[in-house]
């Protein structure tokens, strides 16, 4: 299993550009979410979705849009990347069996530079 | 408002060395706690999980304790490794109405162990 995979690894955008990251999962886990990781703060909830077609608000979604068509890819889009969204991104998953109880599994992150 | 804090920041330490982070929070109502290993450039990892009714979890030369009266926990390494540099990042769940949790992140402890 290759377990949680992100791409790009790196990517440089300007000001005002869009761009999706894509991640996915071949463990079969229903959960799925995205995370934003700046220094000196926790890692902090953007999106998730606990199925296929299925998805909802976490605590920082402006500016970031989400789908779930498939259980296996949950992408994330920036709509028009501004400097605040440099970051490093996290997609992680989870089995559903008593949602975010379970361990959450995460991908090796993509470093976003917005210039 | 539910916080996690941990301490110290940063930690330098000779290998073979034990040592503590700590990790207090705020958090109602409590549903458990996690401890996550996360390596430079990659995505956290999890090492324990405790609820409200565990005091001490072990996971190789990792030990967590957890004290609910205080709102505090520990991770205890002991017999330090090179590997073991990492950041270590607590994380508590709260319970939110029906069967959804919400998941508070500590900004984690940055452990460097010195040959």
């Amino acid at each position: 299993n290759a377990g949680v995979t992100q791409t790009p690894k790196f990517q440089v955008l300007k000001t005002g550009q869009s761009m999706t990251l894509q991640c996915a999962q071949d463990m079969n886990h229903e959960y799925m979410s995205w995370y934003r990781q700046d220094p000196g703060m926790g890692l902090r909830l953007i999106h998730y979705s606990v199925g296929a077609g299925i998805t909802d608000q976490g605590e920082v979604p402006n500016g970031y849009n989400v789908s779930r068509s498939t259980t296996e890819d949950f992408p994330l889009r920036l709509l028009s990347a501004a400097p605040s969204q440099t970051s490093v991104y996290f997609c992680a998953s989870a089995r559903r069996d008593r949602g975010f109880q379970e361990t959450q599994y995460f991908g090796p992150g993509t470093r976003l530079l917005v210039l | 408002k539910n916080q996690v804090e941990q301490s110290p920041q940063s930690l330098i330490i000779l290998e073979g060395k034990n040592c503590t982070l700590q990790c207090n929070y705020t958090v109602s109502p409590f549903s458990n706690l996690r401890w996550y290993k996360q390596d430079t450039g990659r995505g956290p990892v999890s090492l324990t999980i405790m609820t409200f009714s565990e005091n001490t979890k072990s996971n190789g030369r990792y030990t967590a304790t957890l004290d609910a009266d205080t709102k505090q926990s520990s991770l205890h390494i002991t017999a330090s490794q090179l590997s073991d540099s990492a950041s270590y990042i607590c994380v508590v769940s709260a319970r939110k109405r029906g069967s959804n949790y919400q998941l508070i992140w500590g900004a984690g402890t940055k452990l460097i162990i010195k040959p």
